[in-house]
């Protein structure tokens, strides 16, 4: 059964920090990765999609990378805003194949605070 | 509408009741998702259907949990005999397809309180 992990569970930094978030899964066999974005009150927005042939993919301040044979991915994001406090979720995609493949396993997410 | 809408947003209910969530996917996707978030976890999935019919179900907790999506559109989560575990939000995602690499749109969630 595949398990997704994020470390830290919460993190607080100042504005202008750069961040970095940890994703751990214990099947290497996704076919994707996806980071989201959940604000309070609100459902999941997705920021970033690897498909398990990349290695990283880039959206404005936000970088993920992806090391499946590890079972790894971090989200990086440069020059932090108090905009960007949120719960940030990793999931992934089990490899195509069967009936499972369109649901997303989640981590339990990290809860960030970027404070002015 | 633009977005997947769920109705209602809020639901407390006592303990043994019966209680029907509501998702209206993006219009046009034929893939639709039931997810559960406890209180700081991460999304937990129940069942998806493509279509009418309902793919996987694997994720739904125990009989006392049922989904439909009789016109391949709107669905219905019914949960009967309520029980305070059950406390939750549940969410509800669509997409194109249920294809592996297809992203799925959220809505914002019932949150289910049972008292």
């Amino acid at each position: 059964k595949q398990e997704v992990t994020q470390i830290p569970a919460a993190l607080s930094v100042p504005e202008g920090e750069n961040l970095v978030l940890n994703c751990s899964f214990t099947d290497s066999a996704i076919y994707n990765l996806q980071w989201f974005r959940q604000d309070p009150g609100k459902g999941l927005t997705s920021l970033l999609l690897i498909q398990s042939s990349q290695r990283e993919q880039t959206s404005g301040r936000l970088n993920a990378s992806l090391d499946k044979s590890s079972g790894r991915s971090t989200l990086y994001i440069a020059a932090s805003q108090p905009g960007d406090s949120a719960t940030y979720l990793c999931a992934v995609t089990p490899e195509a194949g069967g009936t499972s493949y369109g649901k997303l396993t989640f981590g339990q997410g990290t809860i960030l605070t970027v404070h002015p | 509408g633009a977005g997947v809408s769920q109705t209602p947003s809020n639901k407390v209910t006592e303990k043994g009741k019966y209680v029907e969530l509501r998702c209206d996917p993006i219009s046009g996707h034929t893939a639709l998702y039931w997810y559960r978030q406890s209180l700081g976890q991460g999304p937990e999935f129940l069942i998806y259907f493509q279509g009418t019919g309902a793919a996987d179900d694997s994720g739904l907790p125990n009989d006392r949990f049922f989904a439909v999506r009789p016109e391949g559109s709107v669905s219905t989560l019914k949960i009967q005999r309520t029980e305070r575990g059950d406390s939750a939000v549940y969410l509800c995602a669509s997409s194109l397809r249920a294809l592996a690499g297809r992203v799925q749109f959220f809505g914002p969630g019932t949150r289910l309180t049972v008292l």
